[in-house]
């Protein structure tokens, strides 16, 4: 049973480029989290889906950022217009239930703004 | 606000030296606190702690709760390179899906 997949692994993006970070949740999850990691900062929960569902999005920045979880292929993070702000390492999690005690964490995405 | 505090930032110790890392929280809602490893990779999952007073231990590692102080400690003792990482603390709220983290504390453990 593969982990939680991330790709891609870097990602360099010139500010005013979209960036799609793809999340594979855990065989059996239906639920995904976001999560970003700033330089020096601790991470910090974003959204929340089920399958085909937002569930909780309280931590997405209200422009340029978007989620989705559809019923076939991985989860989704896009950002529109990137700047050099949203440099960060961003992980996915994934559980079989709505609890995040029981997730397992992927490697995470780190994009670069250039 | 929710606010978790982890301490020290970092620490350079020697093979087979204890440590111990702290992490104080002040959430509303409390349920849980999980400590994680980070190895420049994904964070894997070391303890859940919800009760206070009751020690989990793994191997080399363990961790306790404070719930009337607020606190929670992850030692290792006979520390090894291997266990160079970042630690981190996060306390689950009521939400259910959503963790607040600390920083982290980054061991580098030297031969």
């Amino acid at each position: 049973n593969a982990g939680v997949m991330q790709n891609p692994r870097h990602l360099v993006r010139r500010r005013g480029q979209e960036a799609r970070l793809r999340c594979s949740p855990m065989k059996g999850h239906s639920h995904v989290y976001w999560y970003r990691q700033l330089p020096e900062e601790g991470l910090k929960f974003m959204v929340y889906l089920q399958k085909e569902n937002i569930i909780d999005e309280s931590g997405m920045p209200k422009e340029r950022f978007s989620a989705e979880f559809p019923k076939e292929g991985p989860s989704i993070l896009r950002i529109q217009q990137v700047v050099r702000g949203d440099s960060a390492a961003y992980f996915c999690a994934s559980s079989p239930y709505g609890d995040i005690t029981e997730a397992f964490f992927g490697q995470g995405t780190r994009l670069t703004v250039v | 606000e929710d606010k978790v505090v982890q301490s020290p930032l970092s620490l350079v110790v020697h093979e087979g030296d204890t440590v111990t890392l702290n992490c104080s929280y002040e959430v509303t809602n409390f349920r849980s606190l999980l400590w994680y490893k980070q190895e420049k990779k994904a964070p894997t999952f070391l303890f859940m702690l919800t009760s206070s007073g009751i020690e989990k231990k793994s191997g080399r590692l363990s961790s306790i709760l404070d719930k009337k102080e607020l606190f929670s400690i992850l030692n290792i003792t006979a520390t090894q390179t291997g266990d160079s990482a970042v630690y981190l603390c996060a306390v689950e709220t009521n939400s259910g899906y959503a963790l607040n983290f600390g920083k982290g504390t980054s061991l580098l453990v030297t031969p």
